[in-house]
């Protein structure tokens, strides 16, 4: 499986873009990178996924650089609610399962 | 958009007692779920992978004969913690593949073992 480093923690000021930094040096060819998120108590939440290029939908932007050794994410405006664990993985397809292993993901703090 | 419902949210038993948790894919089919279980301020471990009508797949270190696993349709997955003992008090996510991409997660168990 490809490993993923992402610092332990971020904060960002309400109103301003988060980006969350993650290595994934190792990613194969064929190896999506995939952000969740995990709000205190719940399940993790699907953000955005990627290949190749830049992804972007309602929640977030995904920037992946052109060795795909290394990607962001971008929350435009962060908001309070913003604030949780985020986690940058990426998928593997052993034997066609697509289990997802999570590292310790970066546990951001909006403050207002 | 696609929903996985987790039941109970939480639960509190005794020492020695057995628990279920229940998974479902409301909307959509799934072959395959996903078993995790999270300790405070950690994160989320791969417990095994349910397959419908075969056998699941544990990962290392992972007891097959305390934490039973059924998933007997399509949309529905069952993890039993058997004999559970308080070091057994954890969070426990399941999540469900739609698809050949989408995996969506369940809102999680909470697990007090008293």
């Amino acid at each position: 499986d490809a490993k993923t480093t992402q610092p332990p923690s971020m904060d960002c000021a309400e109103g301003r873009a988060a980006n969350l930094p993650c290595n994934h040096s190792t990613i194969s060819g064929n190896e999506y990178v995939y952000w969740y998120r995990q709000i205190h108590s719940q399940g993790p939440q699907y953000i955005i996924h990627g290949l190749k290029n830049n992804e972007t939908n309602e929640m977030a932007s995904l920037i992946i650089t052109e060795d795909r050794k290394s990607s962001t994410l971008i929350l435009p405006h962060a908001t309070l609610r913003d604030t949780a664990v985020y986690y940058c993985i990426v998928r593997v397809v052993p034997g066609g399962a697509q289990k997802l292993v999570f590292g310790q993901g970066t546990r951001l703090t909006i403050n207002p | 958009g696609a929903v996985v419902s987790q039941h109970p949210s939480w639960v509190i038993c005794k020492s020695g007692t057995s628990v279920k948790i229940e998974c479902r894919s409301l909307d959509f089919q799934a072959t395959t779920m996903f078993w995790y279980r999270q300790f405070p301020k950690q994160s989320l471990m791969l417990m095994a992978t349910s397959n419908e009508g075969s056998k699941a797949t544990y990962e290392q270190g992972v007891e097959k004969d305390k934490f039973l696993i059924n998933h007997a349709s399509l949309t529905l997955s069952t993890l039993t913690v058997t004999s559970a003992h308080p070091e057994d008090s954890s969070f426990y996510i399941c999540s469900a593949v739609e698809g050949t991409q989408s995996l969506h997660f369940g809102n999680g168990t909470r697990l007090t073992v008293t």
